[in-house]
């Protein structure tokens, strides 16, 4: 198993220009997440899911949109980016019921740069 | 809303030696997990620990261990036998069960490890 990826790993944005990182599970996991991370903040909820089709915001989803079109995959898009938006952005995945312990799995992370 | 504090922005120890981490965390909610993630210079989000707040052991993983009042809302990390391997951003993070889903992280505590 892959476990969750993350495409792409970095990537140079222009202000309002627009990109979708892509996050991907092999690991049959209904909930997904997606999160920024800023120095001295931690990590911060963007967006996530809790089942294929269905969607719901976080603590900072201004700017951002997602879709969960299939249930290995929650797509996050930057429709114009800004440079407020330069973070490094982790997916994470979870099953659902108590075996799961509630455990999220994370992706390595992308790094991105908004000039 | 659910709070995460972890107080040490820093903290250092040298190798062989033990440290503590503190987190202290605001709810309201009786049932809840408690969660020690370690983030290398890689970047990846690995799990060290988890304590479920029903049980008054306390969690134990090999080297890593923690202390949990639940009354006094504190959840600290303590790491044995330091080893170079160690050094990294440790975040403490609080998921409630129910319809939250989320994790709620700390601002995270750099450990240094010394030879």
């Amino acid at each position: 198993n892959a476990g969750v990826t993350q495409t792409p790993k970095f990537r140079v944005l222009k202000t309002g220009q627009s990109m979708t990182l892509l996050c991907a599970q092999d690991m049959n996991h209904e909930y997904m997440y997606w999160y920024r991370q800023d120095p001295g903040m931690g990590l911060r909820l963007i967006h996530y899911s809790v089942g294929e089709g269905t969607t719901a915001k976080g603590e900072v989803p201004d700017g951002y949109n997602v879709s969960r079109l299939k249930k290995q995959n929650f797509l996050l898009g930057l429709e114009s980016a800004a440079p407020s938006q330069t973070s490094v952005y982790f997916c994470a995945s979870t099953p659902p019921g108590a075996s799961s312990h509630n455990e999220q799995f994370f992706g390595p992370g992308t790094r991105l740069t908004v000039l | 809303a659910q709070t995460v504090t972890q107080s040490q922005p820093e903290m250092s120890v040298q190798e062989a030696e033990t440290v503590t981490l503190s987190c202290t965390y605001d709810t309201s909610e009786s049932d809840y997990y408690l969660f020690w993630y370690k983030q290398p210079p890689s970047r990846q989000m690995i799990l060290v620990i988890r304590q479920e707040a029903y049980k008054q052991q306390n969690a134990t993983e090999n080297r890593f261990s923690v202390n949990f009042q639940k009354a006094a809302k504190s959840f600290s990390l303590k790491i044995s036998d330091s080893q170079l391997g160690d050094a990294a951003m440790y975040f403490c993070a609080y998921y409630s069960g129910g319809s939250n889903y989320k994790l709620t992280f700390g601002k995270g505590t750099l450990l240094t490890v010394n030879p």
